[in-house]
C-alpha cells in the first residue's frame, strides 16, 4: 500500500535536546511539506522541498532543519533552538510542484518537551 | 488581515440536517481550493478538491466556490454523528507556482443524534 509513514507517533525529549522526525513515502511524490499543527489552530508550514536536493522555508522555519537527498525522505529536525517545540507535526507530500494537486498526510508525529 | 479565515465553531447541528461551513481566503489569484476533515488526534484527510466557480458535488458533500467574493463553502447534507470533526479550509499559495498550501484555523462540527 502505498502512503506517507511518520515516526514516531509520539515523542518525548528534554528541554534542550535535538530530536528528528522522520517522514517517508512511497507515492512517488515530487513535493514534500512539513506543518505544525497546535491545538485549536489550523496547520503552519514549516518547510518544503519541491525536488531532491532543494528546499524553502515556510512560515516559521526557525529552530527547524531539514533535509531532502532522496526523493523518498524528508526528515524534519526540531532544534534546541526552537522556543516552542510541543506540538503535532504532520509531514505530506504531492504529486505535482504545481497548484493542483491536493497534499496527503501522514499520521503525524506527536511532540512534547518538557 | 489572515490569508484563510474559517469561523472556529463549534457548529452544531442535529442528525439528518445540512451543516453549512464556510472559508474566505485574501489572495484573490489562488486557484485550487480543498476541505479537509479531521478527527480529534488525527491527521487531515481530503474530503473535497475545487478549482473553478460553482458547484462540485461528491455524495452527501457539496462544495461551492466564489472567486469574485473569495469565498469557498462546504455543504454536508443528511449530516451523521459520524461527520463530527473538525474541517479545515485550504487554499494554495497563490502567486507563483509553488504548491504550498495555506491553512484556516478550521471549523468544528458536532452533528447531535
Amino acid at each position: 500500500d502505498g502512503g506517507i509513514t511518520q515516526s514516531p507517533k509520539y515523542l518525548f525529549r528534554k528541554e534542550g535536546q535535538n530530536v528528528t522526525l522522520s517522514c517517508e513515502q512511497n507515492l512517488n511524490h515530487d513535493a514534500m511539506y512539513w506543518y505544525r499543527q497546535d491545538p485549536g489552530q489550523g496547520l503552519r508550514l514549516i518547510y518544503y522541498s519541491q525536488i531532491v536536493n532543494d528546499f524553502q522555508k515556510g512560515d516559521i522555519a526557525e529552530g527547524y532543519s531539514v533535509s531532502r537527498e532522496k526523493k523518498e525522505s524528508f526528515p524534519l529536525t526540531v532544534t534546541s533552538a526552537q522556543k516552542n517545540p510541543t506540538a503535532f507535526y504532520l509531514c505530506a507530500s504531492k504529486q505535482a510542484r504545481g497548484a493542483d494537486s491536493p497534499l496527503h498526510f501522514g499520521n503525524g508525529t506527536r511532540l512534547t518537551v518538557t | 488581515q489572515k490569508e484563510v479565515e474559517q469561523n472556529s465553531g463549534p457548529l452544531s447541528v442535529p442528525e439528518g440536517a445540512i451543516a453549512s461551513l464556510n472559508c474566505t481566503y485574501s489572495d484573490r489569484v489562488s486557484q485550487s481550493f480543498f476541505w479537509y476533515r479531521q478527527y480529534s488526534g488525527k491527521s487531515p484527510e481530503l474530503i473535497m478538491s475545487i478549482y473553478s466557480n460553482g458547484d462540485k458535488e461528491d455524495g452527501r458533500f457539496t462544495a461551492q466556490l466564489n472567486k469574485a467574493s473569495q469565498y469557498v463553502s462546504l455543504l454536508i447534507r443528511d449530516s451523521q454523528p459520524s461527520d463530527s470533526a473538525t474541517y479545515l479550509c485550504a487554499v494554495n499559495g497563490g502567486s507563483g507556482n509553488t504548491g504550498k498550501l495555506i491553512f484556516g484555523q478550521g471549523t468544528t462540527l458536532q452533528v447531535k443524534p
